[in-house]
């Protein structure tokens, strides 16, 4: 059965920080890996696309890397903003591509 | 781009009672959708995916008679919260998926409170 593991559970860092958030894995067989943002409350936004095929996307200040072999992702976030504040979550595509199964999320503070 | 549109965005009703979510594509047509819960402080479970015309597809441990789902057109799918408890108050989310390598889009979310 996947499971999907998102480290840290929480992280505050002051404006102006590079920061990265990681996910892991247990089983390799994945078809696609997305990162969503939700804000309290809220629905979620998707942030970053990576297909099985891909190693990494960009989008502006954001990067999202994909090793499947070590069944490990991380989303990078350069020079963060307090407007950064929210639960980044972590969602594996079965290998059927059907459903998406998700980590808890990091909750991430930028402070200004 | 893509929009799901999902409503109501908070309900609050007596236990004992339906409770219809409605979860719809905007601007495309929608061959699966797909219905998630999340509690407080969890990350989101998904409860059941629903294809057009067919019967929904229920995660171990989601009661098919309690969260009835209907996905009777491309654009449109509902979940009901049958005789609803306190327990069933969560965080309901849709999302939706065109075709081939199309991204899953999300609706909003409907907060549901059982009192």
């Amino acid at each position: 059965k996947q499971e999907v593991t998102q480290i840290p559970a929480a992280l505050s860092v002051p404006e102006g920080e590079n920061l990265v958030l990681n996910c892991s894995f247990t089983d390799s067989a994945i078809y696609n890996l997305q990162w969503f943002r939700q804000d309290p409350g809220k629905g979620l936004t998707s942030l970053l696309l990576i297909q099985s095929s891909q190693r990494e996307q960009t989008s502006g200040r954001l990067n999202a890397s994909l090793d499947k072999s070590s069944g490990r992702s991380t989303l990078y976030i350069a020079a963060s903003q307090p407007g950064d504040s929210a639960t980044y979550l972590c969602a594996v595509y079965n290998q059927a591509g059907t459903a998406l199964i998700f980590g808890k999320g990091t909750t991430l503070s930028v402070s200004s | 781009g893509a929009v799901v549109s999902q409503h109501p965005s908070r309900v609050i009703c007596k236990s004992g009672t339906s409770v219809k979510i409605e979860c719809r594509s905007l601007d495309f047509q929608a061959t699966t959708m797909f219905w998630y819960r999340q509690f407080p402080k969890q990350s989101l479970m998904l409860m059941a995916t629903s294809n057009e015309g067919s019967k929904a597809t229920y995660e171990q441990g989601v009661e098919k008679d309690k969260f009835l789902i209907n996905h009777a057109s491309l654009t449109l799918s509902t979940l009901t919260v049958t005789s609803a408890h306190p327990e069933d108050s969560s965080f309901y989310i849709c999302s939706a998926s065109g075709s081939g390598d199309s991204p899953l889009h999300f609706g909003n979310g409907t907060r549901l409170t059982v009192t």
